[in-house]
């Protein structure tokens, strides 16, 4: 099962407008991660924030991480129409020794031109 | 372009088939995953390899799945006698583990439909 929840399920916005997603997860964790996928694409690996650390740039991409609180929220600065896709985060277990990924259930994103 | 690759793409079988999907990892990678994803909803873990060892495995992996990885290299995932629940996009990705970072970089995928 999934660890946990995405909010909101879908967001939809005008081009150039910033665009938050949160995420919310269960157990405590090594480090979250986000990643986007376009229709019926794969993944692709965005940003990734460790347990200790408060909040994490990359380019348009900001992350913060409460692990008080359990949860993480991804902004997208002035967004774009390819900024369109799916934006999961992703868990690694502070136990878990495979290190795998616990996903949540994804944010819908439409940026209209 | 991840440099994971995964074939085919599209797999249409009926039920009660066998099925087989074949992910070749980056090449100095040592771990590698397989997951499960259902329309609408993020990826769920399936199993775990490192290395040619397979370490991990989910209770979603019925007894009709199995996977591999000889010599550590690619890996295949086969499902027996196919059901209709089987339907779903399954997504490969593979990792080298470094400390503190455990970024994994996944393959196009296989979506599989059972009619």
């Amino acid at each position: 099962s999934q660890q946990g929840e995405e909010d909101p399920q879908a967001l939809s916005i005008q081009e150039g407008e910033n665009a938050t997603m949160n995420c919310s997860y269960k157990t405590s964790i090594n480090n979250l991660q986000w990643y986007r996928q376009n229709s019926g694409r794969g993944l692709v690996h965005l940003i990734l924030i460790r347990s200790n650390e408060r909040e994490k740039h990359s380019g348009r991409l900001r992350v913060t991480l409460d692990t008080s609180k359990k949860s993480s929220s991804l902004l997208i600065t002035a967004s774009r129409a390819a900024d369109t896709a799916s934006y999961f985060c992703a868990t690694e277990g502070r136990m878990d020794s495979s290190y795998k990924l616990i996903f949540g259930s994804g944010t819908r994103l439409l940026v209209r031109p | 372009d991840t440099g994971v690759s995964q074939d085919p793409r599209h797999k249409i079988t009926k039920r009660g088939q066998n099925v087989t999907f074949r992910c070749d990892p980056i090449s100095e990678h040592n771990r590698l995953y397989w997951y499960r994803q259902t329309l609408g909803q993020g990826p769920e873990f399936l199993t775990y390899f490192q290395n040619e060892a397979q370490l991990e495995k989910s209770r979603l992996l019925s007894d009709r799945f199995s996977a591999e990885r000889p010599k550590g290299s690619f890996s295949t995932l086969e499902i027996q006698r196919t059901e209709q629940g089987d339907s779903a996009m399954y997504l490969c990705a593979s990792s080298l583990r470094d400390y503190g970072n455990n970024e994994q970089f996944f393959g196009p995928g296989t979506r599989l439909t059972v009619l």
